[in-house]
């Protein structure tokens, strides 16, 4: 079955460093949305990206959807300790409104 | 306004007994998800309604699981003689009418189910 990867699994930064999160479907996707999970909280909504080679950004934040549409990163420059937290990638396909999250970003930021 | 809420917030069982799980969505959201999520996991996609019906069940693990949404609204996740492996949270989100390319989902806190 489908198949979604991020890597790293955890990253500790400094305060100020960027971080960076890639996913990989095992199956081309017709869209991909962003999760954030703080500690003891639940997923929240961040972007959904639907285009090929699609790129936004959200403040600090910068999303990107591969040309296949089977790969996409998350970027955040310099840190905060605000974006402690969890980011799980969900890629959508087509014919289906089901999501399979991917295995998700443990970030840690050192103040 | 009201976000998504699941009662209860945690429900500790015996093996074998049998449990409800309750989701009340976002007013107006016609589309309901069902995940379960184990420590240090994603959440793991069980079933999706679009109204009152199942549009997707293909992630129940097996038949002791059921879900049921009979008004279009609030939903229950059911399961028949729970396990110890059955032990995780489990999260409900509902979206708004869907759209072209899919929708936001909006989680509610979980039900955290420990099976004793």
């Amino acid at each position: 079955g489908q198949q979604v990867m991020q890597i790293p699994q955890y990253q500790h930064v400094q305060e100020g460093e960027d971080f960076t999160t890639y996913c990989n479907s095992s199956t081309t996707l017709s869209n991909i949305q962003w999760y954030k999970q703080r500690p003891g909280g639940h997923p929240v909504f961040l972007i959904q990206l639907v285009k090929s080679g699609e790129v936004k950004k959200q403040k600090r934040l910068t999303f990107q959807f591969g040309e296949a549409k089977k790969n996409s990163s998350l970027h955040i420059t310099a840190t905060q300790t605000t974006d402690v937290g969890t980011y799980f990638c969900a890629g959508g396909s087509s014919g289906t409104y089901k999501y399979i999250f991917g295995t998700g970003t443990r970030l840690k930021v050192l103040a | 306004g009201a976000g998504v809420s699941q009662t209860p917030s945690n429900k500790v069982t015996e093996k074998g007994k049998y449990v409800e799980l309750r989701c009340d969505p976002i007013s107006g959201h016609t589309a309901l998800y069902w995940y379960r999520q184990s420590l240090g996991q994603g959440p793991e996609f069980l079933i999706y309604f679009q109204g009152t019906g199942a549009a997707d069940d293909s992630g129940l693990p097996n038949d002791r699981f059921f879900a049921v949404r009979p008004e279009g609204s609030v939903s229950t996740l059911k399961i028949q003689r729970t396990e110890r492996g059955d032990s995780a949270v489990y999260l409900c989100a509902s979206s708004p009418r869907p759209g072209a390319g899919g929708h936001e989902q909006f989680f509610g806190p979980g039900t955290r189910l420990t099976v004793l």
